[in-house]
């Protein structure tokens, strides 16, 4: 297991378009955790899952994003109708059920333009 | 309202020069404050975790000790290696779910 891994690294969208990102956690992981981070900025949380289950959204997590971990396995953000606003980098982390004393494992993240 | 706040926002430093990074924080019940790495492009790495004041912890030329209100990253004779954005969050009780909230950062960049 080489990490989490995201994908894609770079998405150039329309203004309105649908994208969707995907994140294959460190598989022994049962916690996905999904943020976005903008220039000059720390990482927000925007939501949490425990294995399929998602256990809570933030509030930045407009009705236009969804998120899903089918299977507790990988885990997949959509963003509908994109707007210049959701322009940051969009990080997945994961980390094991026994809690976060070793931090989480990010990902290298998905950079998102809209243009 | 739970704060992370980090100073200075940029540091330029001679390398060999040591300097200390601050992250203070006023949140409820404190279950971890992290600190993280950050290079250009990239997730952040995971550094250290302190979990109660007076402890202190040390990877290489870095060392991070924690308070009741704040902790510091000390650098010690810094590396260009060592340039990066150095972010620092805490976990509180009650965020149930493990998440964390960041501070701003501390952008770092060590001259040879």
């Amino acid at each position: 297991d080489t990490g989490v891994s995201q994908d894609p690294r770079h998405k150039i969208t329309k203004r309105g378009q649908n994208v969707t990102f995907r994140c294959d956690p460190i598989s022994e992981h049962n916690r996905l955790y999904w943020y976005r981070q903008t220039l000059g900025q720390g990482p927000e949380f925007l939501t949490y899952f425990q294995n399929e289950a998602q256990l809570e959204k933030s509030r930045l997590l407009s009705d236009r994003f969804s998120a899903e971990r089918p299977k507790g396995s990988f885990s997949t953000l959509e963003i509908q109708r994109t707007e210049q606003g959701d322009s940051a980098m969009y990080l997945c982390a994961s980390s094991p059920y026994s809690g976060v004393q070793d931090g989480y494992t990010f990902g290298s993240g998905t950079r998102l333009t809209v243009v | 309202e739970d704060q992370v706040t980090q100073s200075p926002e940029a540091l330029r430093l001679q390398e060999g020069e040591s300097s200390s990074l601050n992250c203070s924080y006023t949140v409820s019940g404190l279950r971890g404050l992290f600190w993280y790495r950050q290079d250009p492009g990239k997730g952040p790495e995971f550094l250290f975790t302190l979990y109660s004041a007076g402890e202190e912890k040390e990877k290489e030329r870095l060392k991070a000790t924690l308070t009741k209100k704040e902790s510091f990253l000390h650098i010690t004779a810094p590396k260009p290696e060592d340039s990066a954005t150095y972010l620092c969050a805490v976990q509180a009780s009650s965020y149930g779910n493990n998440r964390l909230a960041f501070g701003k950062g501390n952008q770092v960049v060590v001259i040879p």
